[in-house]
C-alpha cells in the first residue's frame, strides 16, 4: 500500500515559468513532510520541509504547500531554472518515529 | 566533513553470487538506513540502525537480504544469493536521531545489476 503517492511521473516546463509537483498521503498520522531532489548518479538531497502545524513553508524560489484536509502536498518552484531538472521525491514522516516514507518521485525536466 | 561514503558505486555480477554492499556514515550521526530504488517502487527503506541496532527490518524482501552495523563508522548490505530482480540503486543514508526535521543524508548510491 502505497502511503504517499506522486502521480505524476513527469512534468516539462519552460524556463522562467513555475513549476508545481503534487504529493498525496494516506495515513492522517503523518506530521512531517519533506521534499528532497535528485540529480543522476548522486543520492537525494534534502530541499525543503514542513511541519504540520503550517500550511506554508518558503525558502528562496522553493514553496511548500500543505493541505492536511485534503492529505496533500505540493512544491512550487519559481522561477524555474534550468539546474532544477531532477527528480523531486515527497516523503513524510510521523514525528519521533524514524521511518521516511517516500513517493515514487517526479522527474523534472525544465526547458530552455 | 565528507557525506556518506558508499561502495562500490557500481557493481555486475552473476545470479546466484553473494554481494555485499558497504556504508559509512556521517560522523556523529547515529541512525543508518538502506534504501533501495527502482522504477517499479521507488525509494523503499530495507532496514535502518539506530546506536548500531537494528530497529525495523520489515522492508527486507527476504531471508536472501542481511544487514549488519558492527560498530558507529560501518554497516554491510549483502544479499545471498543474488537474483536479477535485485537488480538496482541501493542507497545509504544517516541522521542524527533528535535533529529537528529528521532529515536524512544520502550517500551516492550503488548501482547493482544482477545478471
Amino acid at each position: 500500500d502505497q502511503q504517499v503517492k506522486q502521480n505524476s511521473p513527469s512534468l516539462s516546463v519552460q524556463e522562467g515559468r513555475i513549476s508545481i509537483l503534487n504529493c498525496d498521503y494516506t495515513n492522517s498520522m503523518f506530521d512531517y513532510f519533506l521534499w528532497y531532489k535528485k540529480y543522476p548518479a548522486e543520492g537525494p538531497t534534502f530541499l525543503i520541509s514542513i511541519s504540520s502545524i503550517k500550511d506554508k513553508n518558503e525558502d528562496g524560489r522553493f514553496t511548500v504547500f500543505l493541505n492536511k484536509s485534503a492529505k496533500h502536498l505540493s512544491l512550487h518552484i519559481v522561477p524555474s531554472q534550468p539546474g532544477d531538472s531532477a527528480v523531486y521525491f515527497c516523503a513524510a514522516i510521523i514525528q519521533g518515529a524514524q521511518k521516511l516514507v517516500f513517493g515514487q518521485g517526479t522527474r523534472l525536466t525544465i526547458n530552455p | 566533513d565528507a557525506g556518506v561514503i558508499q561502495s562500490p558505486r557500481h557493481e555486475v555480477t552473476e545470479m546466484g553470487q553473494e554481494v555485499t554492499l558497504r556504508c559509512k556514515p556521517i560522523s556523529g550521526h547515529n541512525s543508518l538506513f538502506w534504501y533501495r530504488q527502482t522504477m517499479m517502487r521507488g525509494l523503499e527503506l530495507l532496514i535502518y540502525f539506530n546506536n548500531n541496532v537494528p530497529i525495523d527490518d520489515s522492508g527486507m524482501p527476504e531471508d536472501r537480504f542481511s544487514a549488519k552495523m558492527p560498530n558507529a563508522s560501518f554497516s554491510t548490505l549483502k544479499i545471498q544469493p543474488s537474483e536479477p530482480r535485485d537488480s538496482a540503486v541501493y542507497f545509504c543514508a544517516s541522521s542524527l536521531t533528535g535533529l529537528a526535521g529528521v532529515e536524512q543524508f544520502f550517500g551516492p548510491g550503488t548501482r547493482l545489476t544482477v545478471l
